[in-house]
C-alpha cells in the first residue's frame, strides 16, 4: 500500500518556465513533508519542507504547497534550469506519532528534465 | 559542510555470505536511519536509532542487524545474503536536538550486489 504517491513518473520542462511536481498522501497521520533531490549513485539531497500547520514554503525557486484536506501537496520550480534535472522524491513523515526519531515515507519520484 | 559517510560505496557478495555496511553520521547529528532502494524503487526505512537506542524499525528482515556505536557510527549487518538483498542501501541522520530535527541528510549510498 502505497502511502505516498507520486503518480507522474516524468516530466519534461522546458529552461526558464516552471515545473510542478505533484504529490498525494493517504495517511493522515503525516504532518511534515519533505522533498529530496537525488541524481544518479548518489544519496537523496533535501531540498524544502513543510509542517502541516502551512500551506506554503518558499525557499528561492524552490515553493512547496500543501493542501491538508485534499491530501496533496506540489514543488514549484521557477525558473527551472538544466541543472535541476534529476529524480525528485516527495516524503513524509508522522512528527506527533511520539519518539524523537521520524521515519520518512518515501514516494517513488518523478524524473524531471529541463530541456535547454 | 561534513556529510554523512558511508562505506564501502560498492559492495558484490555471493549468496549467504555475509555484508557489514557502516555510516558515519553527520557531526553532532544524534539520529541515524537505513533505507533500502531496490531498483527502479522507491527507499524504504529498514531502521533507526537515537542515542545508540533503537528507536524504530522498518521492513527490516531478520537476517538483518544494526546498531549504533558510542561515536554515534552505525553499522548495518546482512547475514545469509540473498539474490533479492541487492539494493542501494542509504544511511541519513539528523539532529533530534536541532531546529531542523525533521530533515534527514542522506549518506551517498553502497550499491550492494549479491551474486
Amino acid at each position: 500500500d502505497q502511502q505516498v504517491k507520486q503518480n507522474s513518473p516524468s516530466l519534461s520542462v522546458q529552461e526558464g518556465r516552471i515545473s510542478i511536481l505533484n504529490c498525494d498522501y493517504t495517511n493522515s497521520m503525516f504532518d511534515y513533508f519533505l522533498w529530496y533531490k537525488k541524481y544518479p549513485a548518489e544519496g537523496p539531497t533535501f531540498l524544502i519542507s513543510i509542517s502541516s500547520i502551512k500551506d506554503k514554503n518558499e525557499d528561492g525557486r524552490f515553493t512547496v504547497f500543501l493542501n491538508k484536506s485534499a491530501k496533496h501537496l506540489s514543488l514549484h520550480i521557477v525558473p527551472s534550469q538544466p541543472g535541476d534535472s534529476a529524480v525528485y522524491f516527495c516524503a513524509a513523515s508522522a512528527q506527533n506519532s511520539g519518539g524523537s526519531n521520524y521515519k520518512l515515507t518515501f514516494g517513488k519520484g518523478t524524473l524531471l528534465t529541463v530541456n535547454p | 559542510a561534513a556529510g554523512v559517510i558511508q562505506s564501502p560505496r560498492h559492495l558484490i557478495k555471493e549468496k549467504r555470505e555475509t555484508a557489514t555496511l557502516k555510516c558515519y553520521p553527520i557531526p553532532r547529528h544524534d539520529t541515524v536511519y537505513w533505507y533500502q532502494q531496490g531498483p527502479g524503487q522507491d527507499p524504504q526505512f529498514l531502521i533507526s536509532f537515537y542515542e545508540k537506542m533503537q528507536s524504530d524499525k522498518g521492513s527490516i528482515p531478520d537476517r538483518f542487524s544494526a546498531q549504533q556505536f558510542s561515536d554515534y557510527h552505525s553499522e548495518l549487518n546482512m547475514s545469509s545474503l540473498e539474490l533479492g538483498d541487492s539494493a542501494l542501501y542509504f544511511c541519513a541522520s539528523s539532529s533530534a536536538t536541532s531546529g531542523s530535527y525533521n530533515e534527514q541528510f542522506f549518506g551517498p549510498g553502497t550499491r550492494l550486489t549479491v551474486l
